[in-house]
């Protein structure tokens, strides 16, 4: 079962682009990386998912390594609503572990 | 709109009773997933249900049970309530056969256990 490790936190201001990188060294050959992004007292809502190199929405870019032990989600020009926790996922939908995931504060 | 809802939004009740969340998934999800999320904790997973059958279990206590019903809709029963089983509680749902772990959350259940 792969565990992740994201940042307890991070601070960027409005207009930058964020990365966020969360470890999963243990990943198995079937995992999927699949981020999550949750406001205060609402569920998560599905952001991104890949498998490896790079997918990009019209939200986010991920960006997988070819040896896929970390990922790092992309969020370009934040602006003050993107201000969540994120969460990064690895696995398939027998066994999920959320974790503590990433606070992300945008300032003005 | 997740397309996914849950039943009732809010709900207070006191130490020692039985309640039943609701959850009713997208349109076409066969999967049903149930999550615990205390104050400022990270999302806890409960259990999962495809078409009708448990598939995994999380960290579910046995005073909680759960099931899915022909028309795919689950719920989520907590019994011997305590105070520290207050918590928002979220269904997500998705679509069998899609690699990966897309899911999709409803708005939650927060329950205030006095």
């Amino acid at each position: 079962l792969a565990k992740t490790t994201q940042p307890i936190s991070m601070d960027s201001y409005e207009g930058q682009e964020v990365n966020i990188t969360c470890s999963h060294n243990n990943i198995a050959t079937n995992d999927y990386i699949t981020w999550y992004q949750q406001f205060p007292s609402q569920g998560p809502r599905f952001i991104i998912q890949g498998y490896k190199t790079k997918v990009t929405n019209e939200v986010a870019s991920l960006f997988i390594p070819a040896d896929r032990k970390s990922s790092t989600l992309s969020l370009p020009r934040v602006s003050l609503s993107d201000t969540a926790v994120y969460y990064c996922l690895v696995g398939t939908d027998d066994k999920i572990i959320f974790g503590k995931g990433t606070r992300l504060h945008i300032l003005p | 709109d997740s397309g996914v809802t849950q039943t009732p939004k809010h709900l207070i009740t006191a130490t020692g009773q039985r309640v039943t969340l609701r959850c009713s998934p997208r349109s076409g999800d066969l999967s049903v997933y149930w999550y615990q999320q205390s104050l400022d904790q990270g999302l806890q997973f409960l259990i999962q249900y495809y078409n009708g059958e448990e598939r995994a279990k999380g960290n579910i206590l046995e005073r909680f049970s759960a099931q899915q019903f022909p028309d795919l809709h689950s719920e989520l029963n907590l019994s011997s309530l305590e105070l520290g089983d207050s918590a928002l509680y979220f269904c997500a749902s998705s679509v069998e056969g899609v690699e990966g772990n897309e899911q999709y959350f409803g708005p939650g259940t927060r329950l205030t256990v006095t």
